[in-house]
């Protein structure tokens, strides 16, 4: 059963760039879709499909998958980036399929 | 304005039951699956179930199978979970989410959730 694994926390100063990573099992062959959630909301899809945006969301936020991690990169960071970021894949492998999240990793703004 | 809505929860004690709900508005409801994700407090997010656009296929974790039941009514525009033999395990807040992605040469391509309603919290406590 695949199990995606996140740091449980990451800190950065405003302005520089963060990248949080999700670990898995070839992970590289798979679509992974990030997750971004503030305190007492509802989560956001900032990424899907590994590196494409809804609309809406900043293009300082980007993706990329390689070998057994994947990464989402948020470049000049904000204040208000400071949230809990989530890590997302289908496992169309277990049977029956299912959907898997990484433990989450929560960015601090220095 | 695409939205859903959940309802439902509450406090119940353990072994009892719950019947959550999820009112979709803004959208083509049946054209999509649908999914229930929780959070236990302090917790991260956990997939509970999914199901098809017809209702035709249903996918749980683990941990729900043979106690909880996704189901859907498209005429209704609704999403629901009963939720039975609840443990106190299962405390958290339950999210009601599309489940974005298209049909392409025999394959479905999966876009992860696009959109979350706020959540109904489900407490199991005696």
């Amino acid at each position: 059963s695949l199990v995606l694994t996140q740091p449980p926390s990451v800190s950065v100063a405003p302005g520089q760039t963060a990248s949080i990573t999700c670990g898995g099992n070839n992970i590289e062959f798979k679509s992974v879709h990030w997750y971004q959630q503030k305190p007492g909301q509802a989560p956001v899809l900032l990424i899907y499909y590994r590196t494409d945006r809804p609309s809406g969301i900043s293009e300082r936020l980007s993706g990329s998958n390689s070998g057994n991690t994947a990464t989402l990169t948020i470049s000049g960071v904000k204040a208000g980036d400071e949230a809990d970021y989530y890590c997302q894949v289908w496992d169309s492998s277990s049977d029956p399929p299912k959907w898997v999240f990484g433990g989450g990793t929560k960015l601090t703004v220095l | 304005e695409v939205q859903v809505v959940e309802s439902g929860g509450g406090l119940v004690q353990p072994g009892g039951s719950l019947r959550l709900s999820c009112a979709a508005s803004g959208f083509t409801f049946s054209n999509y699956w649908m999914s229930w994700v929780r959070q236990a407090p302090g917790k991260g997010l956990e997939w509970v179930a999914n199901i098809k656009e017809d209702g035709s296929e249903k996918n749980y974790v683990d941990s729900v199978k043979g106690r909880f039941t996704i189901s859907r009514d498209n005429a209704k525009n609704s999403l629901y979970l009963q939720m039975n033999s609840l443990r106190v395990e299962d405390t958290g807040m339950y999210y009601c989410a599309r489940d974005d992605g298209h049909y392409g040469s025999g394959t479905y391509y999966r876009y992860g959730m696009d959109v979350w309603g706020q959540g109904t919290t489900v407490t199991v406590s005696s």
